[in-house]
């Protein structure tokens, strides 16, 4: 199946500043790439998701972007906010199109 | 629509009782999936149907652990006997084909 490695584990950014958070995924036919926020306690819930068939995605503060060659993604948080403080997964898709399999997370802290 | 529903939210059971978890997916969702949480191992895929069919159940720990979907509307996974490993967050998630996985609030197991 599909291996999806998230880097890096925890993440301490100044409010106001930028969080890259950098997944790489190992089969091929993975086509959709979603990114999950999930607050302590709390299920995860989508924030952004890319297609292969885009390089880069943007919403507001947060942007996503693709490389399908060097089969990987990551996700973009700009001026930063204590309320962006969560764990972030991303995710693929796998070869057959609806395995959605996770990172292990990354735990982002904005210090106020 | 309410989203995914799970129950119970939390549920404390000995070792050697049998445990049941329930979902019910978002009405139209064609696929439905069971992951756990843990600290050390993430997020991880049990197993997932496809037009109430179960497609994969790789993830499943062992023979302990099972899952079945009657119908459109409900999903259980059980688990007989239950040990102490197995204490963690249990997420039902469903989705329309390669679109996002919506979760539902999750049940918490202690298994003691």
């Amino acid at each position: 199946g599909e291996n999806v490695e998230q880097h890096p584990s925890t993440l301490s950014v100044q409010e106001g500043d930028s969080a890259v958070i950098k997944c790489t995924y190992s089969d091929s036919a993975s086509n959709y790439f979603p990114w999950y926020k999930q607050e302590l306690g709390k299920r995860p819930q989508l924030i952004i998701d890319i297609r292969s068939n885009v390089g880069e995605k943007k919403d507001q503060r947060i942007a996503v972007t693709l490389n399908k060659t060097a089969k990987h993604f990551s996700l973009h948080i700009t001026e930063t906010q204590p309320e962006d403080s969560a764990v972030y997964f991303c995710a693929a898709n796998g070869n057959t199109g609806n395995q959605f399999y996770f990172g292990t997370g990354t735990s982002l802290t904005v210090i106020p | 629509d309410a989203g995914v529903i799970q129950s119970p939210r939390h549920e404390v059971t000995e070792m050697g009782q049998e445990v049941t978890l329930r979902c019910k997916p978002i009405s139209g969702h064609d696929y439905l999936f069971w992951y756990r949480q843990t600290m050390m191992r993430g997020l991880e895929l049990l197993i997932y149907f496809n037009n109430n069919v179960p497609i994969d159940d790789s993830g499943m720990p062992e023979d302990r652990f099972s899952a079945k979907m009657p119908n459109a509307s409900f999903s259980t996974l059980k688990i007989q006997p239950s040990e102490p490993r197995d204490s963690a967050v249990y997420f039902c998630a469903s989705s329309f084909f390669r679109s996002e996985a919506f979760f539902g609030q999750g049940t918490r197991l202690t298994v003691v």
